[in-house]
């Protein structure tokens, strides 16, 4: 158990629609990171957080986004979804997300949130 | 997205062989990690290394950090049908001041009896 915790572990839907994954960081992290894969593909970066404000993005569409609450638990927002963004949507935690002990900057990931859209 | 280049992409091995894989980049990272995924779960860390030319062993596991901080391997010793997943590298870089991992391709590794 990592102890990063996402819900729900599973999400269908229908195009157009629109969801909210949640994902509750390791006790003690401030940084929060979203990734996406896709069937048997790599993960794919899309967003990371760190104690509320957003720090980086990566390949994140326009229809999605992200933010991080002041009790540090993190949402993905996925609207106007299409068949392509059916996925495993990870997120992980880390103690930093800044330049500081590389040990602080590991990454512990999070089950994930299977969304099909049908 | 940018993508480390892992290899190989697949591997059938029988029980009790050892395995190698192997990650490259044209970039250089400040840390090589090591995850492994099992189908339906997240990736969980199995090693993390530090410092250019580090060796580190978790296990049956033994890990290295390229000397040009551009590269990294992994060793699994006498393989256990447990073992099968897909295992990923990823390099630790700083994008101004926010912290970023880079991910590899991963090696899927299934194993027979």
């Amino acid at each position: 158990d990592s102890g990063v915790t996402q819900t729900p572990k599973h999400l269908i839907t229908a195009t157009g629609q629109r969801v909210t994954l949640r994902c509750s960081p390791r006790s003690g992290d401030l940084s929060v990171y979203w990734y996406q894969q896709s069937l048997d593909q790599g993960l794919q970066f899309l967003i990371q957080y760190y104690n509320g404000e957003e720090r980086a993005k990566g390949n994140i569409l326009e229809r999605f986004s992200a933010q991080q609450f002041p009790d540090l638990h993190s949402e993905l927002n996925l609207s106007s979804l299409e068949l392509g963004d059916s996925a495993l949507y990870f997120c992980a935690s880390s103690v930093e997300g800044e330049v500081g002990g590389q040990a602080k900057n590991i990454q512990y990931f999070g089950a994930g949130t299977r969304l099909s859209v049908l | 997205g940018q993508q480390l280049n892992q290899s190989p992409q697949s591997m059938f091995i029988q029980e009790g062989e050892d395995v190698s894989m192997n990650c490259t980049s044209s970039s250089i990272f400040n840390t090589w990690l090591w995850y492994k995924q099992d189908p339906g779960e997240g990736p969980v860390l199995l090693i993390a290394l530090y410092k250019a030319g580090e060796l580190t062993s978790n296990g049956r596991l033994t890990a290295q950090f390229g000397i040009t901080r551009k590269d990294s391997f992994l060793n699994i010793s006498a393989s256990i049908p447990s073992d099968v997943g897909i295992y990923f590298c990823a390099g630790h870089s700083y994008t101004g001041t926010a912290s970023k991992l880079t991910f590899g391709t991963g090696t899927r590794l299934q194993v027979t009896l």
